[in-house]
């Protein structure tokens, strides 16, 4: 089965870039699924961050399109997120998602462990 | 985008049913049929338990159920039981982007 694995940073600088990349195990990043970007500061809620399909076509949350660019690299079978400009408010849980066809539309059906990423100098 | 609006936290009795609301708008909840729903236990990833409004992935127990009227989606969990004591989130399609709810915390008395 499909297995997802967060890695990056933990530690970024204010107004730097936060760097992550979602590695994908088990299945073909090419396959017919979108691949989100979820993040929960802590003690928060969940927030959608963006997705992008295998073939680059992306989709971002309009209150933070400006700072995030999400890419693919098949070759590798992952893809990464980078939010820039960052502050202390993006201190949070970063995950990685596959978002799946089910019934009419995509779900988010498997997710990653997680990586916690603290913006702080 | 706003977060969809959910109750701070519900509780019952074991055996008990409870019911999770999610308020949106005509913009999201409201004007899609792609709602779904996602358990959190603490310091791990959410599940997800419903997706279009009311099916179960395979999985996941037919105590669990969703709905939704107007701009409002809803879960219950029937019979609750003591491992259901955990974060439930909403989530809605919303025009190219997802939106989240604000989070209820379910518990177990």
């Amino acid at each position: 089965q499909v297995q997802l694995q967060e890695s990056g940073p933990g530690l970024v600088k204010p107004s730097g870039t936060l760097s992550l990349t979602c590695a994908v195990s088990g299945g073909s990043i090419s396959s017919s699924n979108w691949w989100s970007w979820v993040r929960q500061p802590p003690g928060k809620g969940l927030e959608w961050i963006g997705e992008i399909y295998h073939s680059g076509s992306t989709n971002y949350n309009p209150s933070l399109k400006s700072r995030v660019t999400i890419s693919v690299d098949k070759s590798k079978n992952q893809f990464s997120l980078k939010l820039s400009s960052v502050t202390a408010a993006d201190t949070a849980v970063y995950y990685c998602a596959r978002g799946r066809q089910l019934g009419y539309y995509y779900y988010m059906d498997v997710w990653g462990k997680g990586t916690t990423v603290t913006v702080s100098s | 985008q706003s977060a969809l609006t959910q109750p701070r936290s519900v509780s019952g009795s074991p055996g008990q049913s409870v019911t999770i609301s999610c308020t949106g708008t005509s913009s999201d909840v409201g004007g899609y049929n792609y709602v779904s729903w996602y358990q959190q236990h603490p310091g791990k990833a959410p599940k997800l338990m419903i997706y279009d409004v009311s099916k179960r992935p395979s999985g996941v127990p037919d105590r669990f159920s969703g709905s939704k009227s107007g701009n409002t989606a809803s879960l219950t969990i029937s019979g609750l039981q003591a491992e259901d004591e955990a974060d439930y989130y909403c989530c809605s399609y919303a025009g190219s982007a997802y939106v989240f709810g604000t989070g209820t915390k379910v518990t177990v008395l």
